[in-house]
């Protein structure tokens, strides 16, 4: 079975600052991968998600990650962090057989 | 636009009742999922169908139960209600291949008193 890891399960940035949301999953074949953000008290929407193709994936709102297969990590970043970023972040991948694993979440907090 | 709808917001209920939370999506996905979500633990599965009539326990299926009778909908079913039930719910939905997202309802938050 795939494993995810988020690591930090809180990071805190200033407006204006790097954001960088930590990512790494476990897996012999090259999984698809994706990132979720929930604002507080709704559901979860989709950010970004690489499906085999460039490894330099642009989402929505900014943020981007990168695939780095010989780290097994997709990441998670945004050059300038905006107080509307202030949610939880989810990473999840998907194998071949179509099973679907989420890390724990990772809050954001932006301190203006 | 793919949409999931959940019957309700917000919910709450006494200890010992049953409970129906359901799920509705528009875009003819084969997958539907419930998860539960709780600080600290991040989304835990409960059941996942993979198409009408079929269900696959998930990580915590433990008191609860699920019913697909037509593609669209998919239903969460509280037994008996217990405080430990206490959490967000959410439904999701995805059409079958490895490299296509889930969609999610906006969740239902029930309280068991």
């Amino acid at each position: 079975a795939q494993s995810v890891t988020q690591l930090g399960s809180h990071v805190s940035v200033s407006e204006g600052a790097l954001v960088l949301l930590r990512c790494n999953y476990s897996s012999s074949v090259p999984p698809y991968l994706f990132w979720y953000v929930q604002y507080p008290n709704q559901g979860l929407q989709l950010l970004l998600k690489y499906t085999s193709a460039a490894t330099l994936v642009k989402g929505i709102n900014g943020f981007e990650a990168e695939f780095k297969k010989s780290e097994t990590s997709f990441h998670l970043t945004k050059p300038s962090a905006h107080m509307s970023d202030a949610a939880e972040y989810f990473c999840a991948v998907s194998d071949p057989g179509n099973q679907f694993y989420f890390g724990t979440g990772t809050s954001l907090t932006v301190i203006p | 636009d793919v949409k999931v709808t959940q019957s309700s917001r917000y919910l709450v209920k006494r200890t010992g009742e049953k409970v129906f939370l359901e799920c509705v999506q528009d875009m003819d996905h084969e997958n539907m999922f419930w998860y539960r979500q709780d600080p600290g633990l991040g989304l835990r599965l409960i059941y996942f169908s993979y198409d009408v009539k079929m269900k696959e326990k998930g990580d915590i299926p433990e008191g609860y139960s699920v019913s697909r009778e037509k593609k669209e909908r998919f239903s969460l079913i509280l037994e008996s209600a217990s405080t430990n039930q206490t959490s967000m719910y959410l439904c999701a939905s995805r059409q079958l291949a490895g490299n296509n997202e889930q969609f999610f309802g906006p969740g239902t938050r029930l309280t068991v008193l």
